[in-house]
């Protein structure tokens, strides 16, 4: 089972900067890797896929980099609305398509 | 507009079983596979099984290969998820999620609103 770890838990950031979450796979899981976005509340929403791709309707200030087992989700000028958990998710090869266990961005 | 509605929360005892249900709509339902996620309360999310749609195929985690099963009925549009032998560190939501793809996988680009399973005695 390929392990994901993201980093930091927690990310204090204040409106309009920048967050940059990380998420480091186990093994390599090439750019089958996907970030997701979850409210309190509210089921998760796909951001990114493909490592890098945004999904439909997803702003620009969001951007997915990284291959292999080292990730990146950035997010360039945070909004209000973007105070979530996010949590990054392999599928690559084989199941299980696990999940990391998410990184919180709260307001500074 | 795509939407997947799954059945309303449960209340089961330890060792019941619990289907869920997860009803497609906007979209033809064989195309996409579906997946189960569930989400303990305060933690992260935790995959489950994947079905293809057009031929019933599925594929489950080792971790509850023997106590999950994934079934369909196209005429309905409508997936399910039955777990047995239910213990209290199964509450969770319980969520469906559309696949961009059949399989491989692509990302879960639209999911249900989760249902509640709380396993108590």
């Amino acid at each position: 089972e390929i392990v994901m770890t993201q980093s930091p838990v927690t990310l204090s950031v204040s409106p309009g900067e920048r967050a940059t979450l990380s998420c480091r796979a186990s093994q390599s899981v090439s750019s089958n890797l996907a970030w997701y976005q979850q409210k309190p509340g509210q089921a998760p929403r796909l951001l990114i896929y493909g490592a890098s791709t945004r999904a439909t309707g997803i702003p620009d200030r969001f951007s997915g980099s990284g291959s292999g087992t080292e990730f990146t989700l950035t997010i360039s000028s945070l909004q209000s609305e973007d105070f979530a958990i996010y949590y990054c998710q392999h599928y690559n090869n084989w199941p299980p398509w696990t999940f990391g266990q998410g990184t919180k961005v709260e307001i500074k | 507009q795509v939407q997947l509605v799954q059945s309303g929360a449960e209340v089961r005892k330890p060792g019941a079983s619990v289907k869920v249900s997860c009803k497609a709509s906007g979209y033809r339902f064989t195309t996409y596979a579906i997946h189960w996620v569930r989400q303990a309360p305060g933690q992260s999310l935790e995959w489950m099984g994947w079905m293809n749609p057009a031929n019933g195929n599925t594929k489950y985690s080792q971790k509850f290969s023997d106590r999950v099963t994934i079934t369909r009925d196209t005429s309905a549009s409508t997936a399910y998820m039955e777990l047995s032998s239910l213990t209290s560190e199964d509450t969770a939501v319980y969520y469906c999620a559309r696949d961009r793809y059949t399989l491989p996988p692509n990302g879960f680009d639209y999911w249900g609103q989760g249902t509640l399973v709380t396993v108590s005695s």
